[in-house]
């Protein structure tokens, strides 16, 4: 089967700038994640879809962050404005969900560096 | 709140020693339990997983954990580390009930010497 598709793969834009990103996931699945990975850090969830409702957005800097999932499959991340510390790469994963869980598969990222 | 601890940023290793990576983990109801591997300028990569059963599991490439209930621990091992080996290594966790997503942990860069 596909997996899950990210682009850019890659992304340089200037702080204040406003940068955004998409998502792909395996045909199917239910449940969609963005996730945070600062360099030297461990991947920290921004934002759970299921289906196109939003399951948890805790950790998302609403005042910057924003996300949508349209019809329950493709998702965008966008950053308005984007500062320094946003540069990371951004991970985006997909899950069957539902009551049988056969766990997650990752895409491989898109880098936004912000200078 | 569940999380992941990964107490070694880093990890050296001879070539065809075993090797050992650390995690312990925090969560409400059983875990579910996970290694993921990343190359450099690559994705996260699945290793493994514990969701029920046997405690000793095996994944890809010759690597096993063993998921120790009393000590909370899932440490990742394999009998003799290859160079190709060298990698940064994530230990993951979600509770078997409730909210589905995954909280890693900091992460241990694996470096296997010749």
């Amino acid at each position: 089967e596909a997996g899950v598709a990210q682009s850019p793969r890659y992304k340089i834009i200037e702080k204040r700038q406003s940068v955004a990103f998409w998502c792909n996931p395996i045909s199917g699945h239910a449940t969609l994640y963005w996730y945070q990975q600062i360099l030297g850090q461990g991947p920290k969830l921004l934002i759970q879809f299921q289906n196109n409702g939003v399951v948890d957005d805790s950790q998302l800097p609403k005042d910057r962050f924003s996300a949508e999932r349209l019809k329950g499959v493709d998702s965008t991340l966008k950053i308005q404005p984007a500062k320094l510390e946003d540069s990371a790469v951004y991970l985006c994963a997909s899950s069957l969900g539902g009551a049988v869980w056969y766990g997650y598969t990752f895409g491989s990222g898109t880098r936004l560096t912000v200078v | 709140a569940q999380s992941v601890a990964q107490p070694e940023d880093q990890v050296n290793v001879a070539e065809g020693n075993p090797l050992t990576v650390k995690c312990t983990y925090s969560v409400s109801g059983n875990p579910y339990l996970f290694w993921y591997v990343q190359y450099p300028n690559r994705g996260l990569q699945f290793l493994l997983k514990y969701i029920t059963g046997d405690n000793l599991v095996k994944g890809s490439y010759g690597f096993e954990a063993e998921f120790n209930k009393s000590q909370t621990s899932f440490h990742l091992k394999k009998p003799s580390a290859l160079v190709s080996d060298s990698a940064l290594y994530f230990c993951a966790v979600r509770s078997n009930f409730g909210n589905e997503k995954l909280t890693f942990g900091t992460g241990t860069r694996l470096t296997i010497i010749p």
